[in-house]
């Protein structure tokens, strides 16, 4: 079974700091997808960030950046410069198996991150 | 955004009342998910459709059942709801086509449901 595993339920940041949210998963797959999801108090899913799994350049979205090592199967998220927006639940995401009907996302359980002032 | 759209938003029932949630996809995709977001759970999928009338469960599939009978809606059903489907639904819906290299979620808004 998939599994996604964020260890750390609650973390928090000063502001224009910078700050890591870990990830791990667990797949037999070579080929799967990575995710983070942003969900601020209004309660919305926002994609942050995509890693495809044949690709080994860490991907980045503006202040968002990943560190993918898939020997370890670790999937980790860095804020750089953290504003007070980015105060929200992450979730950690994993997706594999392209070829059948079985397409399903995983989730961690989150980390509630808090930037402070 | 993604048209993607759930209904209700809100809605309180009593245990053992039918309560059916819909989501509605403007986007024309072949996968939508039904999870639910519980506090120290994360998101957990319940039931997720591949296409119309072609479902599969989730890891949380008790007491829920779907149905797709057009490619832009996916009906979450409890038949009989009870205290611990209290919770937040989240519809998601995926643009995976073809070689699945522009594999994106996008989610509605949730649903909070409380049963009494």
């Amino acid at each position: 079974a998939q599994t996604v595993t964020q260890s750390q339920p609650e973390m928090s940041v000063q502001e224009a700091e910078t700050v890591t949210l870990s990830c791990t998963y667990d797949t037999s797959e070579n080929n799967y997808y990575l995710f983070w999801y942003k969900q601020p108090p209004s309660r919305q899913m926002i994609l942050v960030i995509r890693q495809e799994a044949y690709k080994q350049q860490n991907a980045t979205e503006n202040r968002f950046s990943v560190n993918f090592q898939k020997a370890a199967k670790s999937f980790s998220l860095k804020i750089s410069d953290s504003q007070l927006g980015d105060t929200a639940m992450y979730f950690c995401a994993f997706i594999e198996n392209f070829g059948g009907s079985n397409y399903k996302l995983t989730f961690g359980k989150g980390t509630l991150l808090t930037v402070n002032p | 955004d993604a048209g993607i759209t759930q209904s209700p938003r809100h809605k309180v029932t009593e245990t053992g009342t039918p309560v059916t949630l819909r989501c509605h996809q403007t986007e024309n995709h072949r996968y939508m998910y039904w999870y639910r977001q519980d506090p120290g759970h994360g998101l957990r999928l319940i039931h997720y459709s591949y296409g119309v009338k072609d479902t599969d469960k989730g890891e949380v599939s008790d007491g829920y059942s779907v149905s797709r009978s057009k490619t832009e809606d996916f009906l979450l059903t409890l038949e009989s709801a009870t205290s611990s489907q209290t919770s937040v639904y989240f519809c998601a819906i995926s643009d995976r086509e073809g070689s699945g290299t522009n594999e994106k979620l996008f989610f509605g808004s949730g649903t909070q449901l409380s049963v009494l």
